[in-house]
């Protein structure tokens, strides 16, 4: 079976751009996260969602970032303007929901902003 | 709030060696104790977990965790460490819901 699938995998840009990371969660998982991971913040939740529906985003840094899940198998997360201090990985993971299930995290997208 | 004090960012153990990485968190209810380990430009996957029940938790690859609730720790513990084992190890609590808070991480060195 497929595992959680992240594109693009590495992403460039310039400051200003707006970036668009995406993620595609193991079948039949309820739950969905967005993480980010940095040498200096170590791995930060940034917002998840349950059955579609953002539970908590206290995580989002601000409001350049917005994330949507329009349905059960498809996840973005935007960044609109990106800034250099937005490089970093970007993890996305599944459960099937509920606590002290398993997160399956994603290869993750690697996100440099010149 | 929950928190987690991985302590030791750097681990390094002869192969052959014991592996002992050390993990402290903080709760306000029960807690369920994750570790997850990293492998490089990979994401993370699960070693294993504690929720309730028996408190030594046997894992993938050999590892195994006790939970102590007197000393509010889990420490990750592997007899003899192999080459393979190399990577770096996050220990997580969930203190209520689905969400996870991340220990810093420890990064294990083999050393041949």
């Amino acid at each position: 079976d497929a595992g959680v699938i992240q594109s693009p995998r590495h992403e460039v840009t310039e400051m200003g751009q707006e970036v668009t990371l995406r993620c595609k969660p193991i079948s039949g998982h309820n739950s969905l996260f967005w993480y980010r991971q940095t040498m200096m913040r170590g791995l930060e939740l940034l917002i998840y969602f349950n059955n579609n529906v953002p539970i908590d985003d206290s995580g989002m840094p601000e409001d350049r970032f917005s994330a949507k899940m329009p349905n059960a198998s498809f996840s973005t997360l935007k960044i609109q303007p990106s800034e250099p201090r937005d490089s970093a990985v970007y993890f996305c993971a599944s459960s099937t929901g509920g606590r002290g299930d398993t997160q399956y995290f994603g290869p993750g997208t690697r996100l440099t902003v010149l | 709030a929950q928190s987690v004090t991985q302590l030791g960012s750097h681990v390094s153990v002869s192969e052959g060696a014991l592996v002992l990485l050390r993990c402290n968190y903080s709760s306000s209810v029960p807690p369920y104790l994750f570790w997850y380990v990293q492998y490089p430009n990979q994401g993370l996957q699960l070693l294993l977990k504690y929720t309730t029940g028996a408190t030594l938790v046997k894992g993938i690859n050999g590892f195994e965790a006790e939970f102590k609730k007197s000393e509010t720790s889990f420490h990750l513990t592997k007899p003899s460490a192999h080459m393979s084992d190399a990577a770096e190890y996050f220990c997580a609590v969930s203190d209520g819901n689905e969400k996870l808070t991340f220990g810093t991480g420890t990064r294990l060195t083999i050393i041949p």
